[in-house]
């Protein structure tokens, strides 16, 4: 079946300006989660949907940041006025449900390459 | 401390040995464990859960040790398309958001 989606697959961009990355889940999921990685980094946790409930934004870097989910299904992370230190790549996962395993296993999209000019 | 921690290797390893990794978590209330195995420039992709009895796929083990907080991955017959780097994947009792390890990079060679 269709996996995670994510586009664009790449996108540069000027600093100062306002970017728009795209979600789509496995059908069913009801998690979703989205991730930033920097070359040679770790995963960089931003924000957390579950169903109809309150998205877990603990991990926002800054006011710049934010995401909608909607209808329960795709995902749209905005980031306005980019910053340099905004490059990366940002991953988008989804599971099945919150609880244990197998159910909490995630699949991750492809990602979408930012670079800011 | 951080919460989960692996060596970064690499770990240089010919075709056919076998290689063991090791990842330490500082949170005694984790619960969920998972090894992902993630390839140049892609994206993470998961290689197994890990549960408390330890589990088997193929020429992969994964086991648990809850007193001493870590979890392991033993790769037997090691191929050349193994190669990749490993991350350790935690996650609280209560909470919903995961946290990776750093990743440990393997290097199987001819």
């Amino acid at each position: 079946g269709a996996g995670v989606s994510q586009s664009p697959s790449n996108k540069v961009t000027e600093k100062g300006k306002d970017v728009e990355l795209r979600c789509d889940p496995i059908s069913g999921h009801t998690a979703l989660y989205w991730y930033r990685q920097s070359l040679g980094q770790g995963l960089e946790f931003l924000i957390y949907f579950q169903g109809n409930s309150a998205p877990d934004k603990s991990g926002l870097p800054s006011d710049r940041f934010s995401a909608e989910r909607t209808g329960g299904s795709v995902s749209t992370l905005t980031i306005q006025r980019t910053q340099q230190e905004d490059s990366a790549v940002y991953l988008c996962a989804s599971s099945l449900a919150s609880g244990g395993p197998p159910y909490n296993e995630q699949f991750f999209g492809p990602g979408t390459r930012l670079t800011v000019l | 401390r951080k919460e989960v921690e692996q060596d970064p290797g690499p770990f240089n390893v010919p075709e056919g040995a076998t290689v063991a990794f090791n990842c330490t978590y500082s949170n005694s209330a984790s619960q969920s464990f998972f090894w992902y195995r993630q390839d140049c420039r892609k994206e993470p992709k998961l290689l197994m859960s890990v549960y408390s009895s330890g589990n088997e796929d193929g020429r992969f083990t994964a086991q648990l040790n809850r007193a001493s907080q870590y979890i392991s991955l033993l790769i037997r017959d090691s191929k050349l398309s193994d190669s990749a780097t490993y991350l350790c994947v935690v996650r609280r009792g209560g909470s919903y958001i995961p946290t990776f390890g750093r990743g440990t990079s393997l290097i199987v060679h001819p």
